[in-house]
């Protein structure tokens, strides 16, 4: 089983529209991260999260905001979708913020 | 925000030819420095962490070494292979930010 989890893997919205993306990890990891990635622009950080009290804002947070619910699930919402929020989106966990970052299959997310 | 910068965006070479590329990164502050390998249709894995100045790391044919005064860090691959097609992406670490900037990327194209 995959160590690090995202759900859905597609999903498909319209403008205006209320969204969550979920991460889920067995990896034991304290920290966690959301990231986006367009073409050509690489992977930006979005949230990220130390442990289940600690979250902060990333280089891109406008339009997002994110929950941890528990050590293993950090979800990521979109309180009211627009199109240029269409990106692939992945998770990611660490043990630390020098370790290696392990991430999640991504989901793709299409904004109509 | 530290800026981390690769070159080339991408690159193409023929089975069997030896690559190298390049990151570069503020050296004030440093922490480490990861190279992560990212098929198409999958997600980042990581190659290497590397903390210390003048650190050589090996995996195979592919090779990383860092210099933290000047900022950079050099990825080697020797003889590449069709599978080595991808885009590799280097990441520091920010320090006082908590989490990795990540560069955009170099592209590698090998042709059987």
């Amino acid at each position: 089983d995959a160590d690090v989890t995202q759900t859905p893997r597609n999903r498909i919205t319209k403008t205006g529209k209320r969204i969550m993306l979920e991460c889920s990890q067995t990896k034991g990891h304290d920290r966690m991260y959301w990231y986006r990635q367009d073409p050509g622009l690489g992977l930006r950080l979005i949230y990220y999260s130390f442990d289940v009290k600690d979250i902060n804002k990333g280089e891109i947070s406008d339009g997002y905001s994110v929950s941890r619910q528990a050590q293993a699930k950090f979800s990521l919402s979109l309180e009211s979708a627009i199109p240029n929020q269409t990106a692939l989106y992945f998770c990611a966990t660490s043990f630390d913020s020098q370790e290696t970052q392990y991430f999640g299959p991504g989901t793709r997310l299409l904004v109509l | 925000i530290l800026n981390v910068e690769q070159s080339p965006q991408s690159l193409h070479v023929q089975e069997g030819d030896s690559t190298n590329f390049t990151c570069s990164f503020p050296s004030s502050n440093f922490y480490a420095l990861h190279w992560y390998r990212w098929e198409t249709a999958k997600s980042p894995e990581a190659l290497f962490v590397m903390t210390l100045n003048g650190d050589e790391k090996k995996k195979g044919r592919i090779s990383a070494t860092l210099n933290t005064k000047e900022g950079y860090s050099y990825l080697y691959i020797k003889g590449s292979q069709p599978e080595d097609s991808a885009t590799y992406l280097c990441a520091s670490y920010g320090g006082s930010q908590g989490n990795l900037i990540f560069g955009k990327g170099t592209k590698l194209s090998v042709k059987p």
